[in-house]
């Protein structure tokens, strides 16, 4: 079944500890997107990749790291994570034809 | 800078009504334009691409159209059905990969 997938799914952490959440998909896609999605503000797009090795920032790209080792992962990673990070991310890849698919979110509390 | 708007917030209709879903945007430059529905707590499932070329596209019972000149974007619901109900985004690919969504229309599909 072709998908994206996320973990955790929800995380409840405190101010300052690092944290990953990695994203996989299994559709060979070479682009893929971090979102953020916040109440009033709709999806705003953190990171993307267009290929191994190959990113660039998106609208809200401070306090957040990617890498892009292999194609079908693509990691999100918060060095030190403060309480205005608290939001649902979505993971997303795109397929040559320009459909998105999205991960099913990881619900983040920073604390 | 793109923006892209979705007018109303909200809305709720009686079960069998046709209900057309508004999305706007400010900058005619784009290279397709996706709607996208999101359940609670859910990821999200692309409904229609339509490139820029163009004009709409039909899935179903929906039907989307674009209007690049005057920037907008409806998407067209027939017969609606209790299951419709959710949050529906429109979202704007600007030839850069950084992807702008607007804040989304929830939909209520009363029984």
């Amino acid at each position: 079944e072709a998908q994206v997938t996320q973990n955790p799914r929800y995380l409840i952490t405190v101010t300052g500890k690092k944290l990953t959440v990695t994203c996989s998909q299994n559709m060979n896609h070479e682009y893929m997107s971090w979102y953020r999605q916040d109440p009033g503000l709709g999806l705003r797009q953190i990171y993307y990749s267009m290929n191994v090795e190959v990113t660039d920032k998106g609208d809200v790209p401070e306090g957040y790291k990617v890498s892009r080792k292999e194609k079908r992962n693509f990691p999100l990673i918060l060095e030190s994570p403060s309480p205005n990070q608290t939001s649902l991310y979505f993971c997303a890849s795109i397929s040559g034809s320009y459909e998105q698919y999205f991960g099913p979110g990881t619900r983040l509390t920073v604390t | 800078k793109q923006e892209v708007t979705q007018i109303p917030a909200a809305l709720s209709v009686p079960e069998g009504e046709n209900l057309v879903l508004n999305c706007s945007f400010t900058d005619s430059a784009i290279y397709n334009l996706q709607w996208f529905r999101q359940d609670p707590g859910k990821g999200l499932t692309s409904l229609l691409l339509i490139q820029s070329s163009q004009r709409e596209q039909t899935s179903g019972r929906l039907n989307a159209s674009l209007d690049k000149s005057s920037g907008r974007s409806t998407l067209y619901i027939a017969a609606s059905q209790p299951g419709d109900s959710a949050t529906y985004l429109c979202a704007v690919d600007p030839w850069t990969y950084k992807y702008i969504f607007g804040t989304g229309t929830r939909l209520k599909v009363l029984a």
